[in-house]
């Protein structure tokens, strides 16, 4: 298996604009996970789905970020708009078992909003 | 206070030296606990699995106090590949569950 598969690696954008990061997750993992890594914050969960269903999205900093899971294999994280605090690394994750298993990561996103 | 604390560092230790880390967590509903590693500009990987009668994998060593509410880590003949961030985890159960990262601890070990 390739592993859970983010893109784009790198996004550099305008304040203002609309940002989209994708994820496919390893496959039969029934829950995906988006994270956001800052320096000052480290490591955030921002929501999390399981079999497709989001179940808590209380992470989500605000009305700005939306995330959907249309199928088993593809996840999106979307802000709009975005500002310069939106910048930094965003991880999706996908596990077997939610929170109780391993984890695995995919190589990030890191986001820049200039 | 936070949910998850981690001593960030950074460690500056030599090869061949024990290191230990400690995490504390102040949720005592937690059930399951983990080391990841996160090299520079990687994403995080698991180390290990956190058991309640403690876990060893090869010169790591895992430990889990539910009465004192910590997890450590205890690395032994550091090497230089084991400079990195470590990170500890706690999910407890919220009907779901809730996952949350300590904000690392810096190792830097050198030759």
């Amino acid at each position: 298996d390739a592993g859970v598969i983010q893109s784009p690696r790198h996004e550099v954008t305008e304040m203002g604009q609309e940002v989209t990061l994708r994820c496919k997750p390893i496959s039969g993992h029934d829950y995906l996970f988006w994270y956001r890594q800052t320096m000052m914050r480290g490591l955030e969960l921002l929501i999390y789905f399981n079999n497709n269903v989001p179940i808590d999205d209380s992470g989500m900093p605000e009305d700005r970020f939306s995330a959907k899971m249309p199928n088993a294999s593809f996840s999106t994280l979307k802000i709009q708009p975005s500002e310069p605090r939106d910048s930094a690394v965003y991880f999706c994750a996908s596990s077997p078992e939610g929170g109780f298993t391993e984890a695995f990561f995919g190589q990030g996103t890191r986001l820049t909003v200039v | 206070r936070k949910e998850v604390e981690q001593d960030p560092g950074p460690f500056n230790v030599p090869e061949g030296a024990t290191v230990a880390f400690n995490c504390t967590y102040s949720n005592s509903a937690s059930q399951s606990f983990f080391w990841y590693r996160q090299d520079c500009r990687k994403e995080p990987k698991l180390l290990m699995s956190v058991y309640s009668s403690g876990n060893e994998d090869g010169r790591f060593t895992a430990q889990l106090n539910r009465a004192s509410q910590y997890i450590s880590l205890l690395i032994r003949d550091s090497k230089l590949s084991d400079s990195a961030t470590y990170l500890c985890v706690v999910n407890f159960n919220t009907g779901g569950f809730k996952t949350i990262f300590g904000a690392g601890t810096r190792l830097f070990v050198k030759a």
